[in-house]
């Protein structure tokens, strides 16, 4: 399952709303992880099962879904948010991930 | 708390093979499913491989297939990627990383280590 992000980069401002896309190119039911990575870290578990919000993180983040289209969606961006952003699905092995889409400061 | 610490990361010739250590503390290491992805230098990430709990059950990608081989040993609390014939688009950091859902097929990522960076370069 190819998973397609966008865009490839976002260049926002701190209080901003951000939306993010991810299309999956076959149903992947709601089976849809997204995480954030920051500059020489680990990614983090933001959201799973398309809609769920990992533990401890911020309300401003959720996600939603209609069909095989997929949206991380931030309230109001932090200072803390400016990262890449992957999407990945487990329906289907492999597991495979979406190329990211860079949050950045504008 | 839950840790992942990976180690055996280095600089290696192609055809050379490497094994990394995924060493875990802070949560039932024998009862949870793992992983192994990796990420190129500035690129996305991508999933190498996963293995059941009791290590019997093994899957992997296409790019693992053959040349690398999950294992762990839950008596150490230990997860290992043995990678054989190393290529020079294996360089990468390599993370292991916990099966988040208790589900069958709920293979997303709770917890990830800090990863070990595998060169592989003539």
């Amino acid at each position: 399952v190819v998973m397609t992000q966008s865009p490839a980069t976002l260049s926002v401002s701190p209080g901003e709303r951000v939306t993010l896309s991810c299309r999956a190119s076959q149903s992947v039911g709601n089976n849809l992880a997204w995480y954030q990575q920051k500059p020489g870290q680990a990614p983090r578990l933001l959201i799973y099962d398309a809609f769920t919000g990992a533990t401890g993180i911020p309300a401003r983040f959720s996600g939603s879904a209609s069909g095989t289209e997929f949206t991380l969606t931030i309230g109001s961006l932090q200072s803390e948010d400016f990262a890449v952003y992957y999407c990945q699905q487990y329906e289907k092995w492999p597991l495979t991930f979406g190329g990211g889409t860079k949050v950045e400061i504008k | 708390q839950v840790q992942l610490v990976e180690s055996g990361g280095g600089v290696v010739q192609p055809g050379s093979s490497l094994r990394l250590s995924c060493a875990a503390s802070g949560f039932t290491f024998s009862t949870y499913v793992m992983h192994w992805v990796r990420q190129a230098p500035g690129k996305g990430l991508e999933w190498v491989a996963v293995i059941s709990p009791d290590g019997t059950n093994k899957y992997y990608g296409d790019s693992a297939k053959g040349r690398f081989t999950i294992s762990r040993d839950n008596s150490r609390n230990t997860l290992y990627l043995q990678m054989n014939s190393l290529r020079i688009d294996d360089t990468a950091v390599y993370y292991c990383a916990r099966k988040g859902g208790a589900a069958t097929g709920s293979h997303w990522f709770d917890s990830w280590g800090q990863g070990t960076l595998v060169t592989v370069s003539s």
